[in-house]
């Protein structure tokens, strides 16, 4: 079966800090992988996708970035915070009908 | 801006079913209806999705109007666990355009005891 994994659950970052989570995926092979960010009291809101290695589409302009260095490696930075980075980071998979969300990354900038 | 309406807020009594309802009133005819929740400070679960046709699964049923433009979500017999914020979301079907996902607010379900 496929799993996702996110890490770290939680971070607390002061602000012009780099910054770098990463997701995996196992179980599935050439996935669509998506980035999202929800912010207190918002609904969720598409960062990056990807559909292979070193594929990055970016949805807004942003502070961040990504890279997928590996087929089932997704990776989200950035080189300074804002407050405005605050905010739930979820990584996800695609397939043709459903998207598997990992467990989240709960960024706070200080 | 999201392409569905859904209240902000419902209860339920535990056991009762919960009758979740989504307008999306200007439903193109190649775009599928989808369900999802999210229990507090977790990733997004996918629950069903249709097209015309009721749906049922094992976690719920989906009712989706002749004319389309909106469709109910069915939790038969709901349990404290399915407290969530639950979203209503229509796209083009195809794993491409999951990156069209358009997410609201959603429907913050407060299952009771």
């Amino acid at each position: 079966s496929q799993t996702i994994h996110q890490w770290p659950a939680t971070l607390v970052q002061p602000v012009g800090s780099p910054l770098s989570l990463e997701c995996t995926v196992e179980g599935t092979s050439n996935p669509n992988l998506y980035w999202y960010r929800q912010a207190a009291g918002r609904g969720l809101q598409l960062l990056f996708y990807s559909v292979g290695i070193g594929q990055i589409s970016s949805e807004v302009p942003q502070n961040l970035s990504a890279s997928r260095p590996q087929d089932r490696q997704f990776i989200l930075s950035s080189k300074k915070l804002l407050l405005s980075d605050s905010g739930f980071y979820l990584c996800a998979w695609g397939q043709y009908n459903e998207q598997f969300f990992g467990p989240g990354t709960r960024l706070t900038v200080l | 801006d999201a392409k569905t309406t859904q209240p902000p807020s419902m209860d339920c009594a535990e056991g009762r079913a919960a009758n979740l309802p989504c307008n999306h009133s200007t439903i193109s005819g190649n775009e599928y209806v989808y369900w999802y929740r999210q229990i507090h400070s977790q990733g997004p679960q996918y629950i069903i999705h249709g097209l015309k046709n009721n749906e049922t699964n094992e976690m719920a049923s989906l009712i989706i109007t002749e004319d389309r433009k909106s469709s109910t979500l069915i939790l038969p017999h709901a349990t404290l666990r399915d407290t969530a914020v639950y979203y209503c979301i229509v796209r083009v079907g195809g794993a491409g355009n999951n990156r069209k996902l358009i997410w609201g607010l959603g429907t913050s379900l407060a299952v009771n005891p």
